[in-house]
């Protein structure tokens, strides 16, 4: 059964770069059928797309974060990160990585999601 | 952006009912709709894609409905594991969007 596994810092400063890596374990991110997205959910509150990304490296982001999020990917290490620059208290979430299956040939839904992790922005 | 709007905000319902939740999208999203069950402190788990299909493993007592700009979940027999928040979510245009969520609580 696939993993996938979210780290990076729990704390950090107003206007940094926030940057958080997510591990895919028993499965190849290399795959045809498969995205590799990021979503976030404020203490107490809904969930947000951030944006999602192929083994290839295209990128999908959301435009209320377009301008402050860089997404990348490593096929050799199996992982996916986020970067997210000038980041403010209204950051500060659970951060979840998600796999997004294709299937009957339809557009990719969220089928697998990390554990979470939770990001406070503060100083 | 696709808005999709999830009524009621809260349910309360005992172990037994037959509960359903709404879910609306701004406009037509075809049938690319999933449905997901979140516990406090956990990650959020896929029950229904393409409005209708039960995920493999989830039990058949959830089902979903609906096509265009008006979607269901139903629960035909609440049982204890299922007090918890649900979410629709609609992957027909960027960027995906969530409905603010369905909790259901114990009456």
């Amino acid at each position: 059964q696939v993993q996938l596994q979210e780290s990076g810092p729990g704390l950090v400063k107003p206007s940094v770069t926030l940057s958080l890596t997510c591990s895919v374990s028993r499965g190849s991110i290399r795959s045809t059928t498969h995205y590799w997205g990021w979503v976030r959910q404020p203490p107490g509150k809904g969930l947000e797309w951030i944006g999602s990304i192929f083994y290839t490296g295209s990128t999908y982001y959301n435009p209320s974060l377009e301008s402050r999020v860089t997404f990348s990917v490593d096929t050799t290490k199996n992982q996916f990160s986020l970067r997210l620059g000038s980041v403010t208290a209204a950051d500060t979430a659970v951060y979840f990585c998600a796999r997004q299956s294709v299937r009957e040939g339809g557009p990719p839904f969220f089928d697998l999601w990390g554990q979470g992790t939770l990001v406070t922005v503060s100083s | 952006d696709i808005q999709m709007t999830q009524s009621p905000s809260t349910l309360s319902a005992s172990v037994g009912d037959r509960v359903t939740i709404t879910c609306r999208a701004s406009q037509s999203i075809s049938t690319w709709l999933a449905w997901y069950q979140q516990k406090p402190g956990k990650a959020p788990n896929v029950l229904i894609y393409k409005a209708s299909n039960l995920e493999s493993g989830v039990p058949s007592r959830f089902s979903g409905s609906g096509f265009g700009t008006e979607f269901t979940l139903t629960i035909s027999s609440l049982q204890p594991d299922d007090f918890a928040t649900y979410y629709c979510q609609q992957y027909n245009y960027y960027p995906w969007t969530f409905g603010q969520g369905t909790r259901v609580e114990i009456k």
